[in-house]
């Protein structure tokens, strides 16, 4: 149980485009989903959290309108990426958390490289 | 001073070997902990679940909370070449989790 899905797992692109990134619960509701980034040899950093139907809350520091999250379902949460470019590249990892679980399930992550 | 401070390594020890991680914390008032392993380029992946002081077991893997010097442990016994990975430490700080920087654990066959 507590499976979490992330799609793509790895995308290149160019500089300026966009880029979606979806994170699913597939056995389990997710109330809640948060969205970490991961440079090399280093721990995860929190970018946000969103609460299914509400708007994300970013943590200080991280632009809203850059990274666009989306919360729609309870199974399901985006995070666009706009206007990409090569500082962005990184490891976008979602984990989840149901209301009757304690901790977080994370996904794969997606690795981003933007060219 | 950061709420969860753990050793970077990297750590190296030969296959059989009794592996000890460690974290410290610092805000008394935190009361769940976790440890999860994370392989390279992969999500991490929850290993174990404490709440509050003592000991859990599954297996291989022991943890082991000490509250009263903020100090939390994760034992492997028996390490595996396939224990290769790196391993984080966590505490949940109302719905967030707060992650120690891990350590990068190797096992030699």
């Amino acid at each position: 149980g507590a499976v979490v899905s992330q799609h793509p797992s790895w995308v290149i692109c160019k500089s300026g485009t966009s880029v979606k990134i979806e994170c699913r619960s597939l056995d389990f509701q997710a109330t809640t989903m948060f969205w970490y980034r991961q440079f090399p040899k280093q721990s995860l950093m929190l970018m946000a959290t969103s609460n299914e139907g509400s708007k994300a809350t970013y943590e200080q520091g991280v632009e809203k309108d850059k990274f666009l999250i989306n919360h729609a379902s309870l199974t399901l949460s985006t995070l666009t990426v706009t206007s990409a470019h090569p500082e962005d590249s990184s490891f976008y990892i979602c984990s989840a958390r149901g209301a009757s679980t304690d901790t977080q399930y994370f996904g794969p992550g997606t690795r981003l490289t933007v060219l | 001073q950061k709420e969860v401070e753990q050793d970077p390594g990297p750590l190296s020890v030969p296959e059989g070997a009794i592996v000890s991680l460690n974290c410290t914390y610092s805000n008394s008032a935190f009361q769940y902990f976790m440890w999860y392993r994370q392989y390279s380029r992969k999500g991490p992946e929850l290993l174990m679940y404490t709440y509050s002081s003592g000991n859990k077991e599954d297996g291989r893997f022991t943890a082991q909370v000490d509250k009263s010097s903020k100090y939390i442990s994760l034992f492997i016994r028996d390490s595996q070449p396939s224990d290769s990975a790196t391993y984080l430490c966590a505490t949940r700080k109302t719905q967030k989790l707060v992650f120690g920087q891990g350590t990068r654990l190797t096992i030699n066959p």
